[in-house]
């Protein structure tokens, strides 16, 4: 079955730039969505279809998604960000959805 | 506006039977596909199954293919999860989602409810 690497923790200061990377074979031939997950809380979606962002997804989140990884930026990282960010996609395995290990955003 | 609220998660011994139920609300439920995903506590996301908007289309993970078995009823707007044949390895909070079509997002997710199996 298709497989989503993501590292398990990427820390970053306020003000500054995070990227999560998704790594996956071919993954730019494939449509990548973004969930931001905080304690306690269900999954919210930040960027469907690679880029796109929902009514409501502050413009500092963006998407990319080229060759095997997957980037989701965070812009002017703000204390709120602070949460579990997760990529996923549609296969054609057996599982047909697949989703990342999951990624904790620290901002220091 | 746009909910779901899942229901029906407790505490039930390995071997034993579950039905969740997810009642949607704000939009044309017969509109969307609904699926169901998992999360084990302190672990990841894990998607378990999902039903096309007309019943007509299911699909499972592999880890409960043949114990679980996911359906809808359109006039009621909700959905549901039949679990039968529990192991430990489901204890999980699990999601109702809603995705408008393969290979969209999943996006509107309920709030989740907590199943425990346990002896």
């Amino acid at each position: 079955s298709y497989v989503l690497t993501q590292p398990p923790s990427v820390s970053v200061a306020p003000g500054k730039t995070a990227r999560i990377t998704c790594g996956g074979n071919n993954i730019g031939s494939k449509s990548v969505h973004w969930y931001q997950q905080k304690p306690g809380q269900a999954p919210v979606l930040v960027i469907y279809y690679d880029s796109d962002r929902p009514s409501g997804i502050p413009e500092r989140f963006s998407g990319s998604n080229s060759g095997n990884t997957a980037t989701l930026t965070i812009s002017r990282v703000e204390a709120g960000d602070e949460a579990d960010y997760y990529c996923q996609v549609w296969d054609s395995s057996s599982d047909p959805v697949v989703f990342g290990g999951g990624t904790k955003l620290t901002v220091l | 506006q746009v909910q779901l609220v899942e229901s029906g998660g407790g505490l039930v011994k390995p071997g034993g039977s579950l039905r969740l139920s997810c009642a949607a609300s704000g939009f044309t439920f017969s509109d969307y596909y609904m699926s169901w995903i998992r999360q084990a506590p302190g672990k990841g996301l894990e998607w378990v199954s999902y039903i096309s908007s007309s019943s007509s289309y299911t699909n499972y993970a592999d880890s409960v293919k043949g114990r679980f078995t996911i359906s809808r009823d359109n006039a009621k707007n909700s959905l549901y999860l039949q679990m039968n044949s529990l192991r430990a390895e489901d204890t999980a909070v699990y999601y109702c989602a809603r995705v408008r079509m393969v290979p969209d997002a999943f996006d509107i997710w309920g709030q989740g409810t907590m199943v425990t199996v346990s002896s």
